[in-house]
């Protein structure tokens, strides 16, 4: 299940089955987002990107969903697995500027 | 570099003593980032370089903390008169102009204030 305590929210997943998290992104104007994955001692790390003249973009295992209308961002993640035990992020920037803008982040268990 | 170097990759300080922090970027990016993440926390945004001036360095919690670039380059942020609040995991990322496929990140520097 999925909780909100004083810091990351957290979704628990069995080992094997589908997660999906989710972002709410705060610009209008952002045109190009990204799904950044950190784990533990790591930096974040790029996972895959979408452009906002797409709705859906997949990866290996991963997709992302966009949802403009009410600024909604999505990872499915398949078949979960012990690695993808990780904080995740998302992100946002409007072409032409300089900087992104994270989300709060979620952490992600795998339960064995 | 083939990624984003940062040192130390730990450091124990106590308070009141002034630390600094390096960053290595990716070679030919113009574009550097400070950010800092508290335990279990988001990230949070410090400043910005291109090349090496700060156009960006309004997320810089006080005048204790300061940040240079040179060279285009390598990048310091120096912390003075540390306190415990500053205890965090400090992460440099930079990307070349245009920010497609984001930034790269360092895997950060852990400073503990004790």
């Amino acid at each position: 299940g999925e909780s909100v305590g004083l810091h990351l929210p957290t979704l628990s997943v069995q080992e094997g089955d589908n997660s999906i998290i989710n972002c709410a992104y705060s610009n209008s104007a952002s045109d190009y987002f990204i799904w950044y994955k950190q784990e533990s001692g790591k930096g974040p790390q790029f996972i895959i990107d979408i452009r906002s003249n797409m709705d859906k973009r997949q990866g290996q295992r991963v997709t992302v969903l966009l949802n403009k209308t009410v600024k909604h961002l999505s990872l499915q993640i398949a078949a979960t697995q012990p690695g993808d035990s990780a904080v995740y992020f998302c992100a946002e920037v409007t072409s032409g500027t300089y900087k992104y803008i994270f989300g709060t982040g979620t952490r992600l268990k795998v339960l064995a | 570099g083939a990624g984003v170097s940062q040192s130390p990759s730990n450091k124990v300080t106590e308070k009141g003593k002034d630390v600094e922090l390096r960053c290595d970027p990716i070679s030919g990016h113009t574009a550097l980032y400070w950010y800092r993440q508290s335990l279990g926390q988001g990230l949070e945004f410090l400043i910005y370089f291109q090349g090496n001036s700060a156009p960006d360095k309004s997320g810089l919690p006080s005048d204790r903390f300061s940040a240079e670039r040179t060279g285009g380059s390598v990048s310091t942020l120096t912390i003075q008169r540390t306190q415990q609040e500053d205890s965090a995991v400090y992460l440099c990322a930079s990307s070349s102009k245009g920010l497609s496929r984001g930034y790269t990140f360092g895997s950060g520097t852990r400073l503990t204030v004790v």
